[in-house]
């Protein structure tokens, strides 16, 4: 066990709707990366922030937004959802400065028909 | 921006060999280089990591070494067992927001 936390593990949905993934990180990590991983494929890097503030920016498209709240947890929102987001979406978490080790949460595998 | 390529694609040994995976990174500033092995469906885990200033490092059955003049680096897994089996990430890093930059991965196949 990681110590990163996500929520919900399961999701089903349809096409054009939104769902919110909620992730916790790791006790002391002020870091939290987000990830899409689609079926036999590598990691994505869609964004990250550190103490609230976004960080860096990956291929994140424009339907899919994410927030750090004050507590640290994140979420990631993705609207208007297309077959082709169907995906494996990994929340990571690091101390952030001065450390580069990411932990993984256990994932949140989102279907969408 | 900063490229690592990850070679080969699906590497298939028999149980008790040795296996090796490359990666080669593109930033010479780079300067944190991790392993991550993920089995099917679960998350990924990090394995062994080593920094610029190291030029090899173990870790029972498995190592990672690095070249900083030909900018690769290398996971070494000896005596390999069926757990090995698994897609492994390499990834590298540099700079103030310490993102990583992966490498597309390896399907480690271990034959019984």
């Amino acid at each position: 066990d990681s110590g990163v936390t996500q929520t919900p593990k399961h999701l089903i949905t349809a096409t054009g709707q939104r769902v919110t993934l909620r992730c916790s990180p790791r006790s002391g990590d002020l870091s939290v990366y987000w990830y899409q991983q689609s079926l036999d494929q590598g990691l994505q890097f869609l964004i990250q922030y550190y103490n609230g503030e976004e960080r860096a920016k990956g291929n994140i498209l424009e339907r899919f937004s994410a927030q750090q709240f004050p507590d640290l947890h994140s979420e990631l929102n993705l609207s208007s959802l297309e077959l082709g987001d169907s995906a494996l979406y990994f929340c990571a978490s690091s101390v952030g400065q001065g450390s580069h080790e990411q932990y993984f949460g256990p994932g949140t595998r989102l279907t969408v028909t | 921006g900063e490229n690592v390529e990850q070679h080969p694609s699906t590497l298939s040994v028999q149980e008790g060999d040795s296996a090796v995976i490359k990666c080669t990174y593109s930033d010479s500033a780079s300067n944190y280089f991790p392993w991550y092995k993920q089995e099917l469906g679960k998350r990924p885990q990090l394995i062994i990591d080593i920094r610029s200033n190291v030029g090899e490092k173990k870790d029972q059955r498995i190592a990672v070494t690095l070249n900083k003049t030909a900018k690769h680096f290398s996971l070494h897994i000896t005596e390999t067992q069926p757990e090995d089996s698994a897609v492994y990430f390499c990834a590298a890093s540099k700079g103030s927001n310490y993102q990583l930059i992966w490498g597309a991965g390896t399907k480690l196949i271990i034959k019984p």
